[in-house]
């Protein structure tokens, strides 16, 4: 079946440093990545997409590369801000179904 | 513009007592329709999902059940809540072409007792 798998958190980072949230997959077939996010207080929301091998999904400064090769699809950004803490969500979705498998979600605490 | 609404944001119940969770949306029409529940230290779990009025899909047996009586109203129910019924159940829709981009509610919290 299929599944992703996120690594632990809460992940803590101080303002400017460098983010990666690693996330890998096990699908039977080819399936469509995603980064979903929650801030604190609101829904979920899509923060980025890959839909083939190879693909960068990319939004508001955050970057994930569908990697086929290593079945992951690790999200990263350069420079993290406060207003980045939230939960993020790692997800995939088989093109031909309905529905998205979610990781555990990784919290990330940005401090000042 | 499309939104969704859930409600209630929070819930506490007794073990045996029933259990309705509503979710409506607006400005779309036959939207496909999901419930999800997120557990403690698990992941976001698919519980159901409706392609159309009257269509349930279930994806893990359990105590729940879910009803579509209009186009953009779901419902999440139970006739009788165990412990473990506890978690955090989202509200979702997403265009009838497709899943890749799904639109949440802002979720209910849900502890049984």
């Amino acid at each position: 079946g299929n599944s992703v798998t996120q690594m632990e958190g809460p992940v803590t980072l101080s303002e400017e440093a460098f983010l990666t949230i690693n996330c890998t997959y096990t699908a039977t077939g080819y399936p469509s990545l995603f980064w979903y996010v929650q801030y604190p207080g609101e829904g979920l929301q899509l923060l980025l997409k890959a839909t083939k091998a190879d693909d960068k999904g990319s939004n508001k400064g955050f970057e994930a590369t569908y990697r086929k090769e290593t079945t992951s699809f690790h999200l990263e950004k350069g420079s993290v801000q406060v207003s980045d803490s939230a939960v993020y969500f790692c997800a995939l979705s088989e093109n031909s179904g309905y529905a998205l498998n979610f990781g555990k979600g990784t919290s990330l605490l940005v401090t000042p | 513009s499309q939104t969704i609404h859930q409600w209630p944001a929070t819930l506490v119940q007794p073990v045996g007592s029933p259990l309705s969770l509503e979710c409506t949306v607006e400005g779309t029409s036959n939207p496909n329709l999901y419930w999800y529940r997120q557990a403690a230290g698990r992941g976001l779990q698919l519980l159901f999902y409706s392609v159309g009025i009257g269509q349930i899909s279930s994806e893990v047996p359990q105590n729940l059940s879910a009803s579509r009586p209009q186009d953009r109203q779901f419902i999440l129910s139970s006739k009788k809540l165990l412990l473990s019924d506890s978690g955090f159940y989202l509200c979702a829709w997403s265009p009838t072409t497709g899943t890749e981009k799904l639109f949440f509610g802002s979720g209910t919290q849900l502890s049984v007792l």
